[in-house]
Order: structure tokens, then sequence, then C-alpha cells
């Protein structure tokens, strides 16, 4: 069965400061991993998908990366900015075509 | 294109009540997922759709939950009666490509704002 586990549970920066949140899984045999943002209230805004192939995925200032076989992934944000707070989740696909969560981690960014 | 839509957006109920949660997926999505998250918890898949036929439904948690997808297009989650435990947050999310198989810049999954369900 596989288990996604995010750490920290939450941090608070202060803005500028370059930051990495983590995610590990249990079952390296995965078809991807997926990093959403969810905002108060509102639904989940898929940010990077890296497929099982690939190492990194970069989408302006955020870029994840992917250990398979370790069973991590990060997801770094360079310049941190007050409207990047939110809570941050990582999910993996395996076979079964259904996202696996971690329990997220909320960014504070203070201005 | 309209993103995937759920309705209602809050809703509180008694215990022993029955609700109905819908979500129309973006048109053209085959795959209709739902997803749920109680309290402290991460969430967690419930069931998938393809067009109107029930892929996967490992998880969902007993028989008083009933999803249904009539000629593949919007779906509704039932819950009756409804129990304390059931409070959470409903996610529905819609996929065009099974295998998600996407270029940087489209992504295989889109969710909808959820339900917020709160059971007293």
């Amino acid at each position: 069965k596989q288990e996604v586990t995010q750490i920290p549970a939450a941090l608070s920066v202060p803005e500028g400061e370059n930051l990495v949140l983590n995610c590990s899984f249990t079952d390296s045999a995965i078809y991807n991993l997926q990093w959403f943002r969810q905002d108060p209230g509102k639904g989940l805004t898929s940010l990077l998908l890296i497929q099982s192939s690939q190492r990194e995925q970069t989408s302006g200032r955020l870029n994840a990366s992917l250990d398979k076989s370790s069973g991590r992934s990060t997801l770094y944000i360079a310049a941190s900015q007050p409207g990047d707070s939110a809570t941050y989740l990582c999910a993996v696909i395996n076979a079964g075509n259904m996202l696996t969560f971690g329990g997220g981690t909320r960014l504070m960014v203070k201005p | 294109e309209a993103g995937v839509t759920q309705f209602p957006s809050h809703s509180v109920i008694e215990k022993g009540q029955t609700v109905t949660l819908r979500c129309d997926p973006i048109s053209g999505h085959d795959n209709l997922y739902w997803y749920r998250r109680v309290m402290g918890k991460e969430i967690k898949f419930l069931l998938h759709f393809v067009k109107e036929s029930k892929q996967d439904e490992s998880g969902m948690p007993n028989n008083r939950f009933l999803a249904e997808r009539t000629g593949g297009t919007y779906s509704t989650l039932k819950v009756q009666p409804a129990e304390l435990e059931d409070s959470g947050v409903y996610f529905c999310a819609s996929s065009q490509d099974p295998r998600h198989r996407t270029a940087i810049g489209s992504y295989g999954y889109t969710f909808g704002s959820g339900t917020r369900l709160t059971v007293v």
C-alpha cells in the first residue's frame, strides 16, 4: 500500500527566502508524481507533474525533483513571495490511476 | 474552457439526513474521480468513473455512499444516511487521458473547488 509523507507539516518564512518542501513515498513503482497547491476554500491547482522517467520539472520559480529509487521528491521555491502562502500537496499515481496524497505542507510567507 | 464545477460549495446537514453532491467535469473528459479530505487526514481516493462505468470504487467507505454518473456526463455522490464522521471536503476531478501523459503546461487532473460537508 502506497504511503506519502510530507515534511515539514508547516513552514513560516520571511519574504524572499528560498525554500524546499519534501515528499517521500513508500512504493517506488509510480507512474508519475504531481505537486499541487491549495488555497483556503479553493480546489487543488496542479503546479508540476513529473513522469517516472524524468528527474525534474521547472515552472517559473518552482522546481520539482524526483528520485524514484529512493522514493523522494522535493519542491524548491525560489525567492518566496506572500502570494506563495498556501498548502502544498504531493501526490503520486501508481498503476491504478488513483492519486495518493501526502498530508501537505502549510506555507506562510511573511512580508 | 470551463473547469470542474462542484455544487454545493458548502452543506450543513443533521446526522441521519441525506445529502447529494454534484460534479460537472470538463466537457469531453471521460475520467471522473471523487476524493475527500476529512479533518486532519490526507486527501483520499473514493472512486473513479470512465464514462458512465465505475472503474474503481475501492475507496468508498461503506454502502451509505452511492455514486452515479448517468450518461457519462455529470456525477452525483449521495450520502444516506449521513454520519458525523462523513464531515469533510469532497473533491471531484476529471481527466481526459487515463494515463495522464501530459507535456509541460498540460496537466492530467483538474480538480473542482470541493464541497465542504458538515454533519451535525
